[in-house]
């Protein structure tokens, strides 16, 4: 696709209730980010993946929380028994080899709801 | 733990203006510095990344590093409303085709007036 994609946009969970979110980079980016947003707050690094391998998972909150990703595509976010705290809009960007950090590109997020 | 500290504002500034933008960064290791700009609701987009002292121009945007200060600011010469968003400062250790992550402020939300 032309642009990262995330799905859903919208999740309304009930806590304690397991979530997956997915983030589809733009094809050719090795590699991809996941950050947290919470209400009024600036992003928070979750984990960073090269290829299928994830070289910084130390912003992951909890074991609560866990990522995978395929190859050099789609990432998957697991948030298990979901608690209130974990309220936020989830963003993942993707790069291209050699750009880094200097084009990392946002997907629209996903605005997680836990009541 | 790596600080990364904005005026949350808001800053208001008329339109024709310049607008300042303001970071301090705690890591004396960083490497490299980006501003991004979010407009309401949406995701980030990244404006402008500086790795080296002194400024560095693109069209009305001026990003200036001073690492010395442990400082980095974003001006926006000729202030549009359409340059009303929240930026956020993001600063990483790393440089180039290094990956890593990056932390960010909380942000500064900018209004420019007709």
């Amino acid at each position: 696709g032309a642009g990262v994609s995330q799905s859903p946009s919208n999740k309304v969970t009930e806590k304690g209730k397991d979530v997956e979110l997915r983030c589809d980079p733009i094809s050719g980016h090795t590699a991809l980010y996941w950050y947290r947003q919470r209400l009024g707050q600036g992003l928070e690094f979750l984990i960073y993946f090269q290829g299928n391998s994830a070289p910084d998972k130390s912003g992951l909150p909890s074991d609560r929380f866990s990522a995978e990703r395929t190859g050099e595509s789609v990432s998957t976010l697991t948030i298990q028994r979901t608690q209130q705290e974990d309220s936020a809009v989830y963003l993942c960007a993707s790069s291209s080899p050699g750009t880094g950090l200097r084009e990392a590109f946002f997907g629209q997020g996903t605005r997680l709801t836990v009541v | 733990q790596k600080e990364v500290e904005q005026n949350s504002g808001p800053l208001s500034v008329p339109e024709g203006a310049i607008a300042s933008l303001n970071c301090t960064y705690s890591d004396r290791g960083s490497q490299s510095f980006f501003w991004y700009r979010q407009y309401s609701g949406k995701s980030p987009e990244l404006i402008m990344f500086i790795y080296s002292n002194g400024d560095k121009e693109d069209g009305r945007f001026t990003a200036q590093l001073n690492k010395a200060s442990q400082y980095v600011s974003l001006l926006i010469r000729d202030s549009q409303p359409s340059d009303s968003a929240t930026y956020l400062c993001a600063v990483s250790a790393d440089r180039g085709s290094t990956l890593g992550r990056l932390y960010f402020g909380r942000g500064t939300q900018l209004t420019v007036w007709p």
